[in-house]
């Protein structure tokens, strides 16, 4: 079983201020996708990051992928309340008869305060 | 296009107690998910239909059942409730192997 350790678990900063979340695994992905989740609704994709070293920008969200696919950071600059939520990421397994299936990590919860 | 919808939004059980709980996309994705999300654990896969006609376990399928009716519908039904299956449900699909797209969820107490 591929396991994703997701640190801080809990993250409360200031507006404005600048924070990075990672993604952690021992074993190697062929690509990560992080989520963000709004109290209320269902996870949305915010990115998939697939090549080793690959950094992927989404206004004041940075992603990186580790050179050796096993893990991933994302940071904010200038956090502003509209980023609270719950950061998820996911890596993905596949088995016979084309199956796939998302491992999640357990997520790190962001508040930013205004 | 409404994407992931599940039915009901709210569910209140009492232990023993049997429900089902609807999910259906209009994305004509292949591959469906039911998962749980409990605080502190992340979402965890319940069981998963990778094409219509299969369905499979994934992580946590003690005290479940699905059905895949057909390329748009996969439900999950719960026989006998129970207290520890107090949770948020989520119904997700994708294509192939790619982006999974979530419903809104359901919330779902079982005293």
């Amino acid at each position: 079983t591929q396991l994703l350790e997701q640190s801080p678990q809990f993250l409360s900063i200031q507006e404005g201020e600048n924070l990075t979340v990672y993604c952690n695994s021992s074993s190697v992905f062929s690509s990560l996708q992080w989520y963000r989740q709004e109290p209320g609704e269902g996870p949305v994709l915010l990115v998939t990051v697939v090549t080793g070293g690959e950094v992927k920008k989404l206004k004041r969200l940075t992603f990186q992928f580790g050179d050796a696919r096993k893990d991933s950071s994302l940071h904010i600059t200038a956090a502003q309340p509209g980023d609270t939520g719950l950061y998820l990421c996911a890596g993905p397994s596949y088995s016979g008869a084309g199956s796939y299936q998302l491992t999640f990590g357990k997520g790190t919860k962001l508040s930013v305060i205004p | 296009n409404a994407g992931v919808t599940q039915t009901p939004k709210f569910q209140v059980l009492k232990t023993g107690q049997s429900m089902t709980l609807q999910c259906a996309q209009d994305m004509n994705h292949n591959s469906m998910y039911w998962y749980r999300q409990d605080p502190g654990m992340g979402l965890r896969l319940i069981y998963y239909s990778a094409s219509e006609g299969t369905t499979d376990k994934g992580e946590v399928p003690n005290g479940y059942n699905v059905s895949r009716l057909n390329k748009r519908e996969f439900s999950l039904r719960l026989e006998s409730a129970a207290p520890s299956q107090t949770s948020v449900y989520f119904c997700a699909s994708t294509p192939w192997a790619d982006t999974q797209y979530f419903g809104p969820g359901t919330r779902l107490t079982v005293l």
